[in-house]
């Protein structure tokens, strides 16, 4: 049984630098979503895709971030210039539709240096 | 949207006890409701949903109640194990926004 699944599990990078995350949904699960989340709280919604287009994007989701899902399948999360403030756990998740339960990766970690 | 909260940030239970984890919702348009166990280091896990045309749904030792009256959710594990210890999150969806997760309650599971 293959689940969502992220790489890097683990990312330090110094602050400035580019960072690239990727997900591999489960494969029949049309929808992509991108978390992130800090210690002690729940996860906060930064954007999904519906196959290959991203449909929502949070406030959160600043100019420096881009997620991208080209073929409908793995989807990239890009930071540029990063900052000490995107030091999180950025999480995936896939579903088979609107509405039905999202499952998640076990995240990428970025800590910046 | 309306975000989703939660009474008890910590729990702690006996072995063998039942748990019963609570969480209040606000968006009295949420129709569909999930409870995620994270372990430390992993990420959320479905444990069980239900949706608001219901008001129980019951897995394997788990249960689940919704009472959209008060618009309150619980999470009942029965028989607690130490593997059950970890953090609890319930989350809600309401038409087409984006899953709503609550700070998270802990729980804690003493042998």
């Amino acid at each position: 049984d293959t689940g969502v699944s992220q790489n890097p599990r683990h990312k330090i990078t110094k602050r400035g630098q580019n960072v690239t995350f990727r997900c591999d949904p489960i494969s029949e699960h049309n929808r992509l979503y991108w978390y992130r989340q800090t210690l002690g709280q729940g996860p906060e919604f930064l954007t999904y895709f519906q196959n290959e287009a991203q449909l929502e994007k949070s406030r959160l989701l600043s100019d420096r971030f881009s997620a991208e899902r080209p073929k409908g399948s793995f989807s990239t999360l890009e930071i540029q210039r990063t900052e000490q403030g995107d030091s999180a756990m950025y999480l995936c998740a896939s579903s088979f539709a609107f509405n039905q339960p999202q499952h998640f990766g076990d995240g990428t970690r970025l800590s910046i240096l | 949207g309306e975000s989703v909260g939660l009474h008890l940030p910590t729990l702690s239970v006996q072995e063998g006890d039942n748990s019963i984890i609570n969480c209040a919702y606000s968006n009295s348009a949420s129709d569909y409701f999930i409870w995620y166990k994270q372990e430390s280091g992993k990420g959320p896990q479905f444990i069980i949903d239900i949706r608001s045309n219901m008001d129980k749904r019951q897995g394997q030792r788990v249960t689940v109640l919704l009472n959209k009256t008060v618009k309150h959710l619980s999470l009942q594990i029965a028989a607690t194990q130490p593997g059950d210890s970890a953090v609890y999150f319930c989350a809600d969806y309401s038409g087409n926004t984006p899953l709503v997760f609550g700070k998270g309650t802990r729980l804690s599971v003493i042998a």
